[in-house]
């Protein structure tokens, strides 16, 4: 089974702060997705990954960046975080050349809570 | 350009009763596949149906169902037999064929209450 892991479930951090959201999948799956969840927008894409050191911005990277050294682990950054980024953030897998009816996998999110 | 739309932010069901989710969508590309994913308030997103543009039928798996109508452009999920644990968001998602990256277009999602 794909696994792909979230390193904090909840986060709280201060007005201003670098904050960093890391996510690892075990599958060597090619593409990796950035996700911000939030009440009646659902899951809005903010950046994804097809390969390492490569990325593609989202519907709305405004106010992120992310970092894609290793295959594996696919981080998100923001770079001095504000209130109206505090939300649930979510981090998928895709292997390419996948049947096209196999879907993302996700990680179990991570609640972010900027104060 | 693409677009999923999911109208109903709230829905309630008796349990053991069936409920419909709604979903429609909007692509030019004539190749695409749609997925519903279930999320329950501890937030994982677990997938649970797909159907593809060019499929015949309308997808089946154990009680969940997919109404398929290409014409119309929706792909509304129905739920048999609804369960006290079928209580989570719903998200309708769509995957066109052109991409090989896997990329999904996420709808709004739907709010589903089983109520016993």
């Amino acid at each position: 089974d794909v696994k792909v892991t979230q390193s904090s479930r909840y986060l709280v951090k201060r007005t201003g702060e670098k904050v960093f959201l890391e996510c690892v999948q075990d599958m060597d799956h090619e593409n990796m997705f950035w996700y911000r969840q939030d009440p009646g927008l659902g899951l809005r894409l903010i950046y994804f990954s097809y390969d390492v050191k490569m990325k593609e911005k989202g519907d709305i990277p405004e106010g992120y960046s992310v970092s894609r050294e290793k295959k594996e682990r696919f981080s998100l950054i923001l770079e001095s975080a504000s209130t109206n980024q505090t939300s649930m953030y979510l981090c998928a897998s895709y292997r390419t050349g996948t049947p096209f009816n196999q879907p993302q996998h996700f990680g179990d999110g991570t609640r972010l809570s900027i104060l | 350009a693409q677009k999923i739309t999911q109208t109903q932010p709230g829905m309630f069901v008796q349990e053991k009763e069936a409920v419909t989710l709604d979903c429609t969508y909007d692509t030019s590309d004539p190749s695409y596949g749609l997925f519903w994913y279930k999320q329950p308030s501890s937030g994982e997103m677990i997938f649970l149906i797909y159907q593809g543009s060019y499929d015949q039928q309308n997808a089946t798996e154990g009680r969940y169902s997919l109404n398929f109508q290409k014409a119309r452009k929706s792909a509304n999920l129905v739920i048999s037999a609804s369960q006290l644990g079928d209580s989570a968001m719903y998200f309708c998602a769509m995957r066109e064929g052109s991409s090989n990256t896997g990329k999904l277009i996420f709808g709004q999602g739907t709010t589903l209450q089983v109520k016993p």
